[in-house]
């Protein structure tokens, strides 16, 4: 059974920038998570879509955003890129009323 | 506010000995207690998670601890090995919901 999978691994943008990451769940997996990894500010929520619908929300501002389509797979933007958003960004997918996580590889995002 | 605060940061430990890492918590909704391991390049990936009914899961050589009242809960890997070698976050969910809380981290050093 294949795992989470993410596209792409690695980006290079620039700041004032716009940028878009995939994710596509593990097949059955109707859930999912978005999480932020820096080493200042270690693993920090996002937000989590189910059923195409945003169910939950961390606390970071407006600019990052995402979706989630009939299919499960997710994907998530964020725009106006500032420096310190730099972090790598994790997907994690689960099966629908279950709590365990199944984390993607992550995409290194590098906003210079 | 970290609701999850882990410790050490850093731990170092013999081949076979016991690497034991700790975390404590404050929100009383959290009712899901997973432990994750990260290799370099890799995302998180779950190892054992615990719940508040019990005060003991054993699985292999890893065993979660966990004092409802004290609001701690603490990894232990028994015969630690060189593969060991990672980091290792504690985590906490609220009930129902997937907007986990992630601790600092620990890395481990296993030397042989």
């Amino acid at each position: 059974k294949a795992g989470v999978t993410q596209t792409p691994r690695y980006l290079i943008k620039t700041r004032g920038q716009q940028v878009t990451l995939s994710c596509s769940p593990i097949s059955g997996h109707r859930s999912v998570s978005w999480y932020q990894q820096t080493p200042g500010q270690g693993l920090q929520f996002l937000f989590e879509y189910f059923s195409e619908t945003q169910r939950n929300k961390g606390n970071f501002p407006g600019r990052f955003s995402g979706r989630q389509f009939s299919n499960s797979r997710s994907e998530m933007n964020v725009s106006t890129l500032e420096l310190g958003d730099s972090a790598l960004y994790l997907c994690a997918s689960s099966r629908q009323g279950e709590v365990e996580q199944y984390f993607g590889p992550g995409t290194r995002l590098t906003v210079t | 506010q970290q609701q999850v605060k882990q410790s050490p940061q850093s731990l170092i430990v013999q081949k076979g000995g016991i690497s034991i890492i700790n975390c404590a918590y404050e929100n009383t909704a959290f009712d899901y207690f997973p432990w994750y391991q990260q290799f370099p390049g890799k995302g998180p990936a779950l190892l054992i998670a615990i719940r508040p009914d019990v005060s003991e899961k054993k699985e292999g050589r890893f065993t979660i601890s966990f004092n409802k009242s004290a609001k701690q809960f603490s990894l232990h890997i028994m015969d630690s090995q060189p593969g060991d070698s990672a980091t290792y976050f504690c985590a906490a969910n609220p009930g129902g919901y997937q907007k986990v809380t992630f601790g600092t981290g620990t890395k481990l050093q296993v030397i042989p």
